[in-house]
């Protein structure tokens, strides 16, 4: 059975203190991995879409990187408007489109 | 603005009644999806649909009936079958399949 898990569950981190945050997978057949942020009360917006091992992609603090096993969102020098439910997905080659989902990281960043 | 649009963002209902949210999207994506978010969990997949006229059940379908008769919409209704309703539904759309999903803002949904 395919699953997804995020790890920590909840992240409090001082202005200024990088940190990273695992999504490991176990999955027959990767065909993406998506990375979301969640504010509290509104809908998931997309970060980074990664589709093989060794993909790196950045945004502004936030860097995205992919193994074989799992996924690192690196958050560099956060400030506190990161703070968010960061969410991690995976689509496989037999779920054609369809994203599950880990419980997500909930990332507390205090000034 | 292209985007996905959801309505209402809350929703009281009684209980053993029908309730319908609403999903439209502008984005001119041929899939779309459903998924309900409780506390402390992740999102898991009610119904998606691939293509106008045609949908599928996802992995909690029960209780959940959807339409798909525009490519712009793709309404969800909540049943009284359904044993515990009250949760935070989303409704997202992707263009290809493997490719990222955009998500609505949500609806709110409490059984009263």
């Amino acid at each position: 059975e395919d699953q997804v898990t995020q790890s920590p569950e909840a992240l409090r981190l001082q202005e200024g203190e990088s940190s990273s945050l695992n999504c490991s997978y176990t999955v027959s057949g990767l065909r993406g991995l998506f990375w979301y942020r969640q504010d509290p009360g509104k809908g998931p917006e997309f970060l980074f879409t990664l589709y093989s091992a060794g993909e790196e992609k950045e945004k502004e603090r936030l860097k995205a990187t992919l193994t074989k096993k799992e996924s690192f969102l690196h958050i560099t020098a956060p400030k506190p408007e990161d703070s968010a439910t960061y969410l991690c997905a995976v689509c496989t080659t037999d779920s054609w489109g369809k994203l599950q989902f880990g419980a997500g990281t909930q990332v507390v960043v205090t000034p | 603005d292209g985007g996905i649009t959801q309505s209402p963002k809350y929703l009281f209902r009684k209980e053993g009644q029908n309730v319908t949210l609403s999903c439209e999207q502008n984005l001119n994506h041929d899939a779309m999806y459903w998924y309900r978010q409780d506390p402390g969990q992740g999102l898991r997949l009610i119904y998606y649909s691939q293509i106008v006229n045609d949908f599928q059940k996802g992995d909690i379908a029960e209780g959940y009936s959807v339409s798909r008769e525009k490519k712009e919409s793709f309404p969800l209704t909540v049943t009284s079958a359904q044993k515990n309703p009250t949760a935070f539904y989303l409704c997202a759309s992707s263009n290809q399949p493997n490719t990222e999903a955009f998500f609505g803002q949500g609806t709110r949904l409490t059984v009263v």
